[in-house]
């Protein structure tokens, strides 16, 4: 089992509320990624990040925004949520030497 | 551009037979191969890779995969499938090129083992 957690699991939330989702990993991993995936569908990168202070946007669009300040942590936010943004959110990481990326249980947003 | 094919949505196989599961790719160079699978309401776990070596590579739960570097595939195997099999499964390619280390994703097949 990897050790790669996201909080929360499940979370409604109203539009317009500002949400952050959390990822955290203790690998020690310096690459880190956030894909959005509709439940049963296929995964779309949305961002990712190489290392500390360096994120980049991912293939698909994305109104949300990350940030890299330790190495284990990788948060992902939207400042104003809409119903659009309904969707899982999958987080991943992968290191120095490892070539697999290891997956977080994801969390599903609802926007009401 | 780069991509990941998985031609089939869904496949059916009846329990105690074998299964396949098909993904070819584009990527330039000699990429790394992977399979995930997803239960529902779930993160992707990894079940194999391959790198370089022996063409057939084993994993996890008795799977296995076949990589064909002439038809660049690299199909997904199980001698004997179950019940608890049904999922879905993602190939996905890490193109080995300097300073990139994104992965490309197969859009999923749906495997359904029938009782």
């Amino acid at each position: 089992e990897a050790d790669i957690y996201q909080t929360p699991r499940y979370l409604v939330i109203g539009t317009g509320k500002k949400i952050t989702l959390e990822c955290s990993q203790t690998m020690g991993h310096d690459k880190m990624y956030w894909y959005q995936q509709d439940p049963g569908m296929e995964l779309h990168l949305i961002h990712y990040s190489y290392g500390v202070n360096s994120t980049e946007k991912g293939d698909l669009s994305s109104e949300s925004t990350v940030s890299r300040i330790r190495t284990e942590h990788f948060p992902l936010t939207l400042e104003s949520a809409r119903p659009s943004h309904t969707s899982q959110y999958l987080c991943a990481s992968s290191g120095q030497g490892n070539t697999e990326a290891f997956f977080g249980q994801g969390t599903r947003l609802t926007v009401v | 551009a780069q991509s990941v094919a998985q031609p089939e949505d869904q496949v059916n196989v009846a329990e105690g037979n074998p299964l396949t599961v098909k993904c070819t790719y584009s990527v330039s160079g000699n990429p790394y191969l992977f399979w995930y699978v997803q239960y529902p309401n779930r993160g992707l776990q990894f079940l194999l890779k391959y790198i370089t070596g022996d063409n057939l590579v084993k994993g996890s739960y008795g799977f296995e995969a076949e990589f064909n570097k002439s038809q660049t595939s690299f199909h997904l195997k199980k001698p004997s499938a179950l019940v608890s099999d049904s999922a879905l499964y993602f190939c996905a390619v890490r193109p080995v090129t300097s300073g990139t280390y994104k992965y490309i994703f197969g859009t999923g097949t749906r495997l359904k083992v029938l009782a």
